[in-house]
């Protein structure tokens, strides 16, 4: 069965300092993946998705990802955070032959972000 | 503006009690989800439903039913057999084929 391992439950980084939330799936055959940001008490929103092609793939409010698949990772980045984007992360997968809404997801990474 | 609408955003429950959740879409989407959220376990699929008056278990389905009798609904009942239901729910869907999923704003069960 799939998996998905976000490394880190919480991240604390300091306004401006690089943010880098770690995921990996296990996975003979390169899934969807995808990244979602939660606010608390409210539902998920998709920052980014890969599927196929290029591998370093662009979100909103400045996040990106890459595709390694010699890794089976899916790190998600962003180079100055704000203090807004405290919030927790979740990473995602899907098999290719299911619709998007299937979800196998990690834990979660809780992000805070110091002023 | 088009989304999906879960209702109550609280909700108590005493032990022993079945209880609904509501979930409507007017996306015009086909496939209709439910999750769970628990602290530090992610999200876990309970059931699904691609098509009208067809859905299917997911991961966790013990204690749960659904229905989908109309494309823009899929209620959930949390049943009496459900053993540990005070939990966040969520429900999204997709348009069949498309690889993004959407979220309602969830439901907070708690049982009292």
């Amino acid at each position: 069965a799939q998996s998905v391992t976000q490394l880190g439950s919480h991240v604390s980084v300091s306004e401006g300092a690089l943010v880098l939330l770690r995921c990996n799936y296990s996975s003979s055959v390169p899934p969807y993946l995808f990244w979602y940001v939660q606010y608390p008490n409210q539902g998920l929103q998709l920052l980014l998705k890969y599927t196929t092609g290029a591998t370093l793939v662009k979100g909103i409010n400045g996040f990106e990802a890459e595709f390694k698949k010699s890794e089976t990772s899916f790190h998600l980045t962003k180079p100055s955070a704000h203090m807004s984007d405290a919030a927790e992360y979740f990473c995602a997968v899907s098999d290719k032959g299911n619709q998007g809404g299937k979800l196998i997801f990690g834990q979660g990474t809780e992000l805070s972000v110091k002023p | 503006d088009g989304g999906i609408t879960q209702s109550p955003k609280y909700l108590f429950r005493k032990e022993g009690q079945n209880v609904t959740l509501s979930c409507e879409q007017n996306l015009n989407h086909d496939a209709m989800y439910w999750y769970r959220q628990d602290p530090g376990q992610g999200l876990r699929l309970i059931y699904y439903s691609h098509i009208v008056n067809d859905f299917q278990k997911g991961d966790i389905a013990e204690g749960y039913s659904v229905s989908r009798e109309k494309k823009e609904s899929f209620p959930l009942t949390v049943t009496s057999a459900q053993k540990n239901p005070t939990a966040f729910y969520l429900c999204a869907s997709t348009q069949l084929r498309n690889t993004e999923a959407f979220f309602g704003q969830g439901t907070r069960l708690t049982v009292v």
